[in-house]
Parts: C-alpha cells; structure tokens; sequence
C-alpha cells in the first residue's frame, strides 16, 4: 500500500540548530516528491518538491531535501533555524490523482 | 498567483443540519481536492474532482458528498452534521494530473459541530 511514514511528531530546537525532518514513502511508480509547510494561522504551501535530476533539492527560506532513493527517504534539513521557522511541516508524495500525505511534524523553535 | 477561496474560515453547526463548504480557484485547474486535517492524522482526502462533474472517492468519503458543477468551484456537503466531523476542512486544486504538479491550497474552514 502506498504510505508516507513522517518519523517525529513533535520537534523543539533552539535558534540556530541544525535540523533535519525525516519522511519515508512506499509508492511504487515513478515518484515525486513534495515537503508542504503550514506557518500558525495561515494555510498549507509549498515548501519544496522533487520530480527527477538532481536528488538534493534546495527550496525557500533556506531548505532543502535529498532523494535516496535506495532508502525511500526525502528528508527535509536546514543548516540554521530561526524562530519564524515554527510550523508544521507535511511530506507528501504523489499517487495516481492524488498526493499521499505524512501525519506531519510540528517544529517548535525556541528562541 | 494562483488562489483558492473557501467561504467560511470559521463555522459551527448543530448535529444533524445540512452543510455546504465552498470552494473557488481562479486559475482555471482541472483537479480539485477536499481534505480535513486533524492532529496527528496529517490531511485525509475526501473526495476530489478530475473535471466539472466528475468525482471520486478518496479515503473517507462517509457522510460527506461533493458537487463541482463548473470548473472553477466544488462544494462539500456534509448531509447530517455530526460531532465526529468536527475538524478543519481544507480545499486544494491543482492544474492537471501530472505527479509532478503541486496542489494549491485554501485557508481552510474550521468547522465545529456541537
């Protein structure tokens, strides 16, 4: 069955740590790839997506994600958070009409 | 930029009343979602539409229907309101069925029923 497994529910870091968000799948046609962001109060957006080329994809404020595919795994990371970075993040990955969604990670940074 | 409008971002309703979630997107996309979103589930789909009058099941469709009579917009009716379907309901469309093309999302309706 398709899924996407998000491992940590819950993240806290102080300001400036290193972060890294895992997210796992198990799809198998070709697979693209997407992290969604949801900042407090406001509503789900792109953060970055994978498609085929280059495995490491960079995308805004700073993030970025790296296929393996021979682990199934699109972790998100970012070298330096900042406090605006609180938010919940979604891994998704695409079925047939459809995006399969992980139960997501909220990331408190504290500052 | 691409927008998704829902009509409501906060509603309560009894049990049993009959509502309607609206949604609009003006670029003019194919494909149309609802989900709800409840913590720790992530989003769960519960139905979405290819094209003007056609939908589909998606993971939860108990309780719910849909309606996407013109392209741009597609309701979701939730027949007999009940205290399980309190949640936050979430709209998305996207352009075509390609797996690369990202959904767009709307504010969102926090909908309460007591």
């Amino acid at each position: 069955a398709q899924s996407v497994s998000q491992h940590n529910h819950h993240v806290i870091l102080s300001e400036a740590a290193s972060l890294e968000l895992g997210c796992n799948y198990s799809y198998g046609g070709t697979v693209n790839l997407f992290w969604y962001v949801q900042y407090p109060g406001q509503h789900l957006q792109l953060l970055l997506k994978y498609f085929s080329g280059d495995p490491l994809v960079k995308g805004i404020k700073g993030f970025e994600a790296e296929f393996i595919k021979s682990k199934f795994s699109f972790n998100l990371r970012k070298p330096s958070v900042q406090w605006s970075d609180t938010a919940e993040y979604f891994c998704a990955v695409n079925g047939n009409y459809q995006l399969i969604w992980g139960a997501g990670t909220k990331l408190i940074i504290k500052p | 930029d691409v927008k998704v409008t829902q009509s409501s971002r906060y509603l309560v309703k009894r049990t049993g009343e009959k509502v309607f979630l609206e949604c609009v997107q003006d670029m003019d996309h194919e494909n149309m979602f609802w989900y709800r979103q409840d913590p720790g589930l992530g989003l769960r789909l519960i139905y979405f539409s290819y094209d003007v009058k056609m939908k589909e099941k998606g993971d939860i469709p108990e309780g719910y229907s849909v309606s996407r009579e013109k392209k741009e917009r597609f309701s979701l009716i939730l027949e007999s309101a009940s205290t399980n379907q309190t949640s936050m309901y979430l709209c998305a469309s996207r352009p075509t069925s390609g797996g690369a093309s990202e959904q767009y999302f709307g504010p969102g309706t926090r909908l309460t029923v007591t």
